[in-house]
């Protein structure tokens, strides 16, 4: 069965500065894809950023980026420039090819500090 | 992105009603949507997995005759907590997946605040 870890379960970071999620992922597939959601305290459920198994670029949206690593499973998100907007629980969640669920890490909060 | 729009947002009920919870696709068809749980802090839990046309399947744990759900077109599944009690206070999050060219993608309904007396 597919696992999604999240070992962080709060972070700060200064407004303006970057700062780092990890997630670590466990699979026998090879096609498959990765989501970073953010939940504000709204509690909508927003699509941050994507990444397809098969591409080797890391998936890029303005301030958020990936570092995808395959080999190690390793999917961590890096929120350039943070603003206080991006205050929010993070989560990482992977869904097989031939899947229709995701399967989602435990979340991490993150708190962006003015 | 897709919209997916859940109602209502908040319902306080009394122990021993029933609540209904809508979900609808406005601008795709999903003939698969997902029922989530989340309890504060916590993860989304999947409770089952509702099919256009068919009987819905529910994860393990799941009371099935708790939490009705009808997929009753493309557009709209429902969620029903019957006979509700405290302890079935949470949020409850639909969601729809889409191709659309994107692979996978599942758009979230904006969740429904459960409060029962």
């Amino acid at each position: 069965a597919q696992t999604v870890t999240q070992s962080q379960p709060e972070m700060s970071v200064q407004e303006a500065e970057t700062v780092t999620l990890s997630c670590t992922y466990d699979t026998s597939e090879s096609d498959y894809y990765l989501f970073w959601y953010k939940q504000p305290p709204s509690r909508q459920m927003i699509l941050v950023i994507r990444q397809e198994a098969y591409k080797q670029q890391n998936a890029t949206e303005n301030r958020f980026s990936v570092n995808f690593q395959k080999a190690a499973k390793s999917f961590s998100l890096k929120i350039s420039d943070s603003q206080l907007g991006d205050a929010a629980m993070y989560f990482c969640a992977y869904i097989s090819g031939s899947a229709r669920q995701l399967t989602f890490g435990s979340g991490t909060q993150l708190t962006v500090l003015p | 992105g897709a919209v997916v729009s859940q109602h209502p947002s908040w319902v306080i009920c009394k122990s021993g009603t029933s609540v209904k919870i809508e979900c609808r696709s406005l601008d795709f068809q999903a003939t698969t949507m997902f029922w989530y749980r989340q309890f504060p802090k916590q993860s989304l839990m999947l409770m089952a997995t509702s099919n256009e046309g068919s009987k819905a399947t529910y994860e393990q744990g799941v009371e099935k005759d708790k939490f009705l759900i009808n997929h009753a077109s493309l557009t709209l599944s429902t969620l029903t907590v019957t006979s509700a009690h405290p302890e079935d206070s949470s949020f409850y999050i639909c969601s729809a997946p889409t191709l659309s060219g994107r692979g996978n993608i599942q758009y979230f309904g904006a969740g429904t605040r459960l409060s029962v007396l």
